[in-house]
């Protein structure tokens, strides 16, 4: 069974602070992503990675950044945190290749005040 | 541009009774969709897709590329079936696009 974990399910953080939220991802999957969920607006992406030390952006990247330094590990970063980043992030692995669909970590439900 | 079109953002029906989640998308390349699910405090998990014409939890989705639709249906809805119902559009390596999802309720 695959297992994707995020550090942590509920941040509080102020405007301004620097958020670090981590992924880890046990199945050795190539790719990795993250997105942000919003009501009424779906699950947006953020960023992807589909090898260490590689990244790309994805529909709504401004703002963050993330790291990949290790397959298992996806970090997302938020340089300076600002209210309009109040949000669930979820992250997400797969393989590289195949219709085998994405699996989801249990989600970080993210404040900014 | 892809687009993935979910028109209902709320669909109430009574158990027993058949359900339609409607997607529509738009992609110039060979689709491939999914359907996720996320149930109340649980994490998002794919439900079904395409390729694999399979049933999960008596729900089935037909891919029509004339239409460009790939509906999510179930003949009689069960309590456990509320949740939020995301359609998902893969493009590239995996990348998914996805619609703005339907939270569905079976009233008892």
């Amino acid at each position: 069974d695959v297992k994707v974990t995020q550090s942590s399910r509920y941040l509080v953080k102020r405007t301004g602070e620097k958020v670090f939220l981590e992924c880890v991802q046990d199945m050795d999957h190539e790719n990795m992503f993250w997105y942000r969920q919003d009501p009424g607006l779906g699950l947006r992406l953020i960023y992807f990675s589909y090898d260490v030390k590689m990244k790309e952006k994805g529909d709504i990247p401004e703002g963050y950044s993330v790291s990949r330094e290790k397959k298992e590990r996806f970090s997302l970063i938020l340089e300076s945190a600002s209210t309009n980043q109040t949000s669930m992030y979820l992250c997400a692995s797969s393989l590289v290749t195949g219709s085998g669909g994405q699996y989801f970590g249990p989600g970080t439900r993210l404040t900014v005040t | 541009a892809q687009r993935v079109t979910q028109p209902e953002k709320l669909l109430s029906v009574f158990k027993g009774a058949p359900v339609e989640l409607k997607c529509n998308y738009s992609y110039s390349g060979s689709p491939e969709l999914f359907w996720y699910v996320q149930y109340s405090r649980q994490r998002l998990q794919l439900l079904l897709r395409h390729i694999s014409r399979e049933s999960i939890k008596g729900f089935t989705a037909d891919l029509n590329k004339g239409e460009t639709s790939f509906h999510l249906k179930k003949p009689f809805a069960q309590e456990e079936d509320s949740a939020m119902y995301y359609c998902a559009l893969q493009t590239g390596a995996n990348n998914l696009f996805f619609g703005t999802g339907t939270r569905l309720t079976v009233i008892p």
